[in-house]
């Protein structure tokens, strides 16, 4: 199984900076079968990212992912204040299907 | 627009089976795509149960593959999971939802609301 970890557990942003969230896979995730996902209080997750940088439909441009292997970056450039939430990565390219643990955007 | 609905018991006691249905609009089950169901435990993280496709494939979580079993029912636009021989552990909230291509069975584009099943006696 392919573990996730996710890096800072706890960003402290304000309104206009960016963030910049880091994802390590224990093992190479392949063919970059790699996505990223938002997710509010009292709702499902939305997906944001797959392969590793293509943005979702209705994903606006401020939203960008990068990286392969096992080192994966999700930036959200010019924070929002609907940005502040809980974000999660996830690889798809061995099974079992896993996630990270989250990070938390949090308004400073 | 694709709308995915769980639906089931909110309560169910330890050691028996779990059962959720998914109804999905918009789109149909059997028009490709893998249908997926991911839970998680209140205020924690994600995790993924399994997914099937429309045509019978069927990928579990080791973790959980001995007490699972997904199914679809094309005639009635829905997919099933059923979960045996539960324990407080499996107390979470249950997401069904869509992946995004028919190659592989993830990501997930389309999400239901969730639906919280409490496991207690």
């Amino acid at each position: 199984e392919i573990v996730l970890t996710e890096s800072p557990g706890t960003l402290f942003l304000s309104p206009g900076e960016r963030a910049t969230l880091s994802c390590r896979a224990s093992q190479s995730v392949s063919s970059s079968y790699f996505a990223w996902y938002q997710q509010k209080p009292g709702q499902a997750p939305r997906l944001l990212i797959y392969g590793a940088s293509s943005r979702a439909t209705g994903i606006p441009d401020r939203f960008s992912g990068s990286g392969s292997g096992t080192d994966f970056t999700l930036t959200i450039d010019r924070l929002e204040p609907e940005d502040f939430a809980v974000y999660y990565c996830q690889q798809y390219g061995s099974s079992p299907v896993t996630f990270g643990q989250g990070t938390k955007v949090q308004s400073k | 627009q694709v709308q995915l609905q769980e639906s089931g018991p909110g309560l169910v006691k330890p050691s028996e089976t779990l059962s959720l249905t998914c109804a999905v609009s918009g789109y149909s089950v059997s028009g490709g795509y893998y249908w997926g169901w991911i839970r998680q435990a209140p205020g924690k993280g994600l995790e993924w149960i399994g997914s099937i496709s429309h045509n019978g494939n069927i990928y579990y979580n080791p973790s959980l593959k001995s007490r699972l079993t997904m199914s679809v029912d094309t005639s009635k636009n829905q997919f099933s999971l059923k979960l045996s021989s539960v324990t407080a552990a499996d107390t979470a909230i249950y997401y069904c939802a869509r992946g995004l291509t028919i190659i592989v069975v993830a990501p997930f584009d389309y999400w239901g609301q969730g639906t919280l099943v409490t496991v207690s006696s």
